[in-house]
């Protein structure tokens, strides 16, 4: 069974930083792109970034481009995502997903995992 | 620019069907698409991977009563027979060169 575990979430001040992790297991890891995708409160889903399987080929959508990084470690079947420079509008359940290539369709979601950001 | 156009609400009765849809911006009527939906207080759940010939690949354990249709930009999910459960957000998501996009969402009720 697919699983896609989130952590690291929780309050951060504004301009702090945080680092997400998605532990991933039930399939073979380094052969999957994976992405992060966001929630605000009460919003739709909004694209973050984009890894693929070698980490060859990475991409972040403009509001978080300079400020995030996306990264994966194969042996250890994980995703993170470095967060810095953090701000209100940073708020939202944070989403680890799996693709088959990147950029596609996503095929499996994690539960996710909500980063505050506030004063 | 690459564009998913979602209807905010939509609503049908329990046992009835409902079709749900996404629109394509102009210039990328070629585009396939994949359907997700997510219940109240969940993460999201993957449906199916919709190509504009209307051919479509489901996910694990969708039930058949989830199908999907294409028509020029236009990208359709059907629901038939529904179920209280079938309540959620759907949104519709696609991909560009190095981008995602995903459509706004559409708030399905069962009445």
């Amino acid at each position: 069974e697919v699983q896609l575990v989130e952590s690291g979430g929780g309050l951060v001040k504004p301009g702090g930083s945080l680092r997400l992790s998605c532990a991933a297991s039930g399939f073979t890891f380094s052969s999957y792109s994976m992405n992060w995708v966001r929630q605000a409160p009460g919003k739709g889903l909004e694209w973050v970034s984009s890894i693929s399987s070698s980490s060859s080929y990475i991409y972040y959508a403009d509001s978080v481009k300079g400020r995030f990084t996306i990264s994966r470690d194969n042996a250890k079947n994980s995703l993170y995502l470095q967060m810095n420079s953090l701000r209100a509008e940073d708020t939202a359940v944070y989403y680890c997903a799996r693709s088959h290539v990147v950029p596609a369709a996503v095929d499996y979601w994690g539960q996710g995992t909500l980063v505050t950001v506030s004063s | 620019q690459l564009v998913l156009t979602q209807s905010p609400s939509a609503s049908a009765s329990l046992g009835a069907s409902v079709k749900l849809t996404c629109t394509l911006s102009s210039g990328h009527s070629s585009y396939a698409i994949a359907w997700h939906q997510q219940q109240p207080e969940k993460g999201p759940r993957y449906l199916m991977k919709l190509n504009s010939d209307g051919s479509h690949s489901k996910g694990d354990g969708i039930p058949d009563r989830f199908s999907g249709s294409s028509s020029g930009a236009e990208r359709y999910l059907t629901i038939s027979s529904l179920q209280s459960e079938d309540e959620a957000d759907y949104y519709c998501q696609t991909w560009g060169t190095g981008i995602l996009v995903f459509g706004g969402g559409t708030k399905l009720t069962v009445l």
